[in-house]
Formats: structure tokens, C-alpha cells, sequence
């Protein structure tokens, strides 16, 4: 049962670029989750996605970030015009249906780690 | 709204001596606890985590944790640390709400340090 998976592993954007971060959850798993971790600082949950659906967007910045997790195909977390201070390592995190004795573990993939020169 | 505190930011041991590393966790209710292990640049690896039940929970590679209720803490152990042991340890806690669980809440971190 392969992890979850996040490409790329290492993203180089120019400020004011875009940024497009992929996220496939483990087999089974219909809950994604976002996390940022910043230098010097402890990793921020940014975005909770069930398909289709954004549940919980409360640690998201309200310009320039956005989320989604379609009907098919991976989570994308998505970084419009991006600046200097978003260069950070993003982990997804994905986690199981509810009903699941497992539903509420969140496995992690490896990050994507974003420089923004 | 939930917080973790881990108020070791650095922590070094020998190799072989045993190991605690402390969490500390504020929220009304009970929460779902979890252990995680970063290497340099690596994702995070679940150690072992809390939901209910036993206080005290076993996870992978040696490592067990005791939740203390009345301490609001949730402290990891390992008898014996090995070189390899040498990484990032954070600590988080979760609420489920709805139909899952919210996102994480996680210390800063304790980096290990392994002397030989």
C-alpha cells in the first residue's frame, strides 16, 4: 500500500510566479489535509479537504492560496504570485473515512519544499 | 482552541541511555495525542499515538508514551536510544468533529541529539 504521495519533491518559482503543489492521498483515504512548515517554526495546518469539499480553510491566508481536492485525481494546493515568505516546506497529510477505527490518524507524505528566489 | 507546548527545544543524549522528551497540551476535553518523527528533510513518521483506553501506548521503534491527565501531559520514552534515533520529534494533538477529525495542532519540536 503505497504512502502518501506528494510531487513534486522540490519547487523553484521566481516572486510572483505560480506555485502548484500535488497531493495523493494513501489508498482508502478520502481526508487531505494541508500543512505548512516554516523555518525556525513547528508546522501550521492550513486546509482540510474531503473530495469535492473544502471543510476547514481556517489556517489558510486569505489572498493567494487555494485548495482543492477533485472528484478525481490528486489535492492541489495552489500559491498564486508567489513571494519570498511562502519559501516553506508544504506536507499533505491524508486520513481515512470516518466510521474507520483509523479515521482520525493522519499519515503524511514527504513535502514539497518551496523556494521562491 | 487547542495548544501543545514541548518545552525542550534541544534535547542530547547517549547512545544507549534512555530517553523522555515532554508534551504538554491544553484543550477542554480529552484529545487524540500523537508522537511524530521528522528526519532532515523528510516527512513526518507516526511514532504511536492516544485515542482512549490504556494510558499508556506503545508505538514503533521502542518508543511508548504515557498520558497523564491530571499533568495535561503526554510524554515520550524510549529505554535505550540509538544513533539512528537522532531526528526532530513533534508532538500533536487533534479533535474529531463532524464526520473527521480536524486538522493537527503540533509543538515546535524537540531536535535529538545522540552522542556516541
Amino acid at each position: 500500500n503505497a504512502g502518501v504521495m506528494q510531487n513534486p519533491r522540490h519547487l523553484v518559482r521566481r516572486r510572483g510566479q505560480e506555485a502548484r503543489l500535488r497531493c495523493s492521498p494513501m489508498k482508502g483515504h478520502s481526508h487531505v489535509y494541508w500543512y505548512r512548515q516554516l523555518p525556525e517554526e513547528g508546522l501550521k495546518f492550513m486546509v482540510y479537504l474531503q473530495k469535492e469539499n473544502i471543510i476547514d480553510e481556517s489556517g489558510m491566508p486569505k489572498e493567494r492560496f487555494s485548495a482543492e481536492f477533485p472528484k478525481e485525481g490528486p489535492s492541489i494546493l495552489r500559491i498564486q504570485q508567489v513571494v519570498r515568505g511562502d519559501s516553506a516546506a508544504y506536507f499533505c497529510a491524508s486520513s481515512p473515512t470516518s466510521g474507520d477505527s483509523e479515521f482520525n490518524t493522519q499519515y503524511f507524505g514527504p513535502g514539497t519544499r518551496l523556494t521562491v528566489l | 482552541a487547542q495548544s501543545v507546548t514541548q518545552p525542550d527545544i534541544h534535547i542530547t543524549v547517549s547512545e544507549g541511555a534512555s530517553l523522555e522528551l515532554r508534551c504538554n497540551y491544553s484543550y477542554g476535553a480529552t484529545p487524540y495525542l500523537f508522537w511524530y518523527v521528522q528526519s532532515p528533510g523528510q516527512g513526518l513518521q507516526l511514532l504511536l499515538k492516544y485515542f482512549s483506553g490504556d494510558t499508556l501506548v506503545q508505538g514503533i521503534k521502542g518508543f511508548e508514551a504515557e498520558f497523564k491527565r491530571s499533568q495535561s501531559s503526554f510524554n515520550l520514552r524510549k529505554p535505550s536510544v540509538h544513533w539512528s534515533d537522532a531526528a526532530e520529534y513533534f508532538c500533536a494533538v487533534g479533535v474529531a468533529s463532524g464526520g473527521g477529525a480536524d486538522g493537527l495542532t503540533f509543538g515546535k519540536g524537540t531536535h535529538l541529539i545522540i552522542q556516541p
